[in-house]
């Protein structure tokens, strides 16, 4: 699988929008994009993921760029309970019987 | 979205004990789970994956005799640390993913925390 690179630390002020970058240069044509984030002392959360298109969902906006070789996790409306270490991974379509490997991720504050 | 239960949420134990712990999926069926290590401030790191009615994968490193993994049903998975010493004291963490669908997502479980005194 791809490997990724993300910021190791974040701030944001709460109600903004939360942009979390997330650089995978060498992502197949067949990998996905995955976001999961992890609350302290809890199991990681899934929020969203894609191929190649926007996608968006309840929690969360992704945006993939047009060659992928980046993306860029949007929550539209930041809120304390939001703080979190956030992940991204790229995995292989083919292998949904496969684990998902982790990253050291971006830990996100978000402060009043 | 699916949900993965773990039990127990914490346990202490004395060191050379053994300690299990359980991962059920509750709402879906999962041919195959896949058994995390969490150190403080670290990141989750794959241990081993568990195929149901068959024996378990381990990562490099993970010592297959010390970390037991039973996978005796499509909802059950269960990790048996042997001989536990306060260097395994860790936070543990199982998925699952509900299908086999390229895209399919993995969901999971709350965690448990082991504590060898």
């Amino acid at each position: 699988d791809a490997k990724t690179t993300q910021p190791t630390s974040m701030d944001c002020a709460e109600g903004r929008a939360a942009n979390l970058p997330c650089n995978h240069s060498t992502i197949s044509g067949n990998e996905y994009v995955y976001w999961y984030r992890q609350i302290h002392s809890q199991g990681p959360q899934y929020i969203i993921h894609g191929l190649k298109n926007n996608e968006t969902n309840e929690m969360a906006s992704l945006i993939i760029t047009e060659d992928r070789k980046s993306s860029t996790l949007i929550l539209p409306h930041a809120t304390l309970r939001d703080t979190a270490v956030y992940y991204c991974i790229v995995r292989v379509a083919n292998q949904a019987g496969t684990a998902l490997i982790f990253g050291k991720g971006t830990t996100l504050s978000v402060s009043s | 979205g699916a949900v993965v239960s773990q039990h127990p949420s914490r346990v202490i134990c004395k060191s050379g004990t053994s300690v299990k712990i359980e991962c059920r999926s509750l709402d879906f069926q999962a041919t195959t789970m896949f058994w995390y290590r969490q150190f403080p401030k670290q990141s989750l790191m794959l241990m081993a994956t568990s195929n149901e009615g068959s024996k378990a994968t381990y990562e490099q490193g993970v010592e297959k005799d010390k970390f037991l993994i039973n996978h005796a049903s499509l909802t059950l998975s269960t990790l048996t640390v042997t001989s536990a010493h306060p260097e395994d004291s860790s936070f543990y963490i199982c998925s699952a993913s509900p299908g086999t669908a390229v895209q399919e997502t993995q969901y999971f479980g709350p965690g448990t925390r082991l504590l060898v005194l």
